[in-house]
């Protein structure tokens, strides 16, 4: 199974909360884990990756927190910001193959 | 350094009609990735490129879809003839090794009436 399942599809939050987006896979052999943000108009940019060797991986505000056992992985944004107002994909992959997204999560941070 | 450049930004076209997009990846990428994002929906990918030869075209629909890579390095991607369906966000991508840290252009918005 090559499907990522993302959720929620949107999500708002107030402004120095905590965003909170899940995904899910299916398929063992995936050992990439990127998070994406796409803002209108622009193309999707890499926010934070993780492989499975790891449990968690923090940079700034942002944390992927990877469970290999549940097959799940999420996006912790702390402090959440006007700014952060985008659309957010997970993807996986494996090694030297495509990269497989999630249908995405917008978010809306409300100032 | 630049970043991936598309053109055109918009096209609209009628069904039946052909359409191509063009791709600079950034200098000194050997992979190369077309996407269709369909609104509300992630990225698709339709073909991957290393330097010239294509890796992987097992999502392109090769009945309508075509994508070169101009001695490895520029890339157009053409439909021929679209139908409504194509209607999505074709975005390029390119790294420097492997399927990670993907570097997307801005897209091209093709609208089929």
């Amino acid at each position: 199974q090559q499907q990522v399942k993302q959720s929620p599809q949107s999500l708002i939050v107030q402004k120095g909360g905590i965003s909170i987006i899940n995904c899910a896979y299916e398929n063992t052999a995936f050992d990439y884990f990127p998070w994406y943000q796409q803002f209108p108009g622009k193309g999707p940019a890499l926010l934070i990756a993780i492989r499975p060797d790891v449990s968690e991986k923090k940079e700034g505000r942002f944390t992927i927190s990877f469970n290999k056992s549940a097959k799940q992985f999420s996006l912790h944004i702390m402090d959440s910001q006007p700014g952060d107002s985008a659309t957010y994909f997970c993807a996986a992959s494996t090694s030297g193959s495509r990269l497989t997204f999630g249908e995405g999560t917008q978010l809306t941070v409300n100032p | 350094e630049a970043g991936v450049a598309q053109s055109p930004r918009y096209k609209i076209i009628e069904k039946r009609q052909s359409v191509a997009f063009w791709c600079n990846p950034i200098s000194g990428h050997a992979t190369l990735y077309w996407y269709q994002q369909i609104l509300g929906q992630g990225p698709k990918l339709l073909i991957q490129f290393q330097n010239n030869g294509v890796v992987d075209d097992s999502q392109l629909p090769k009945d309508r879809f075509s994508a070169e890579r101009l001695k490895g390095v520029d890339s157009t991607l053409k439909i021929q003839p679209a139908k409504l369906e194509d209607s999505a966000v074709y975005l390029c991508a390119s790294s420097s090794a492997g399927p990670d840290e993907q570097f997307f252009g801005p897209g091209t918005r093709l609208t089929v009436l």
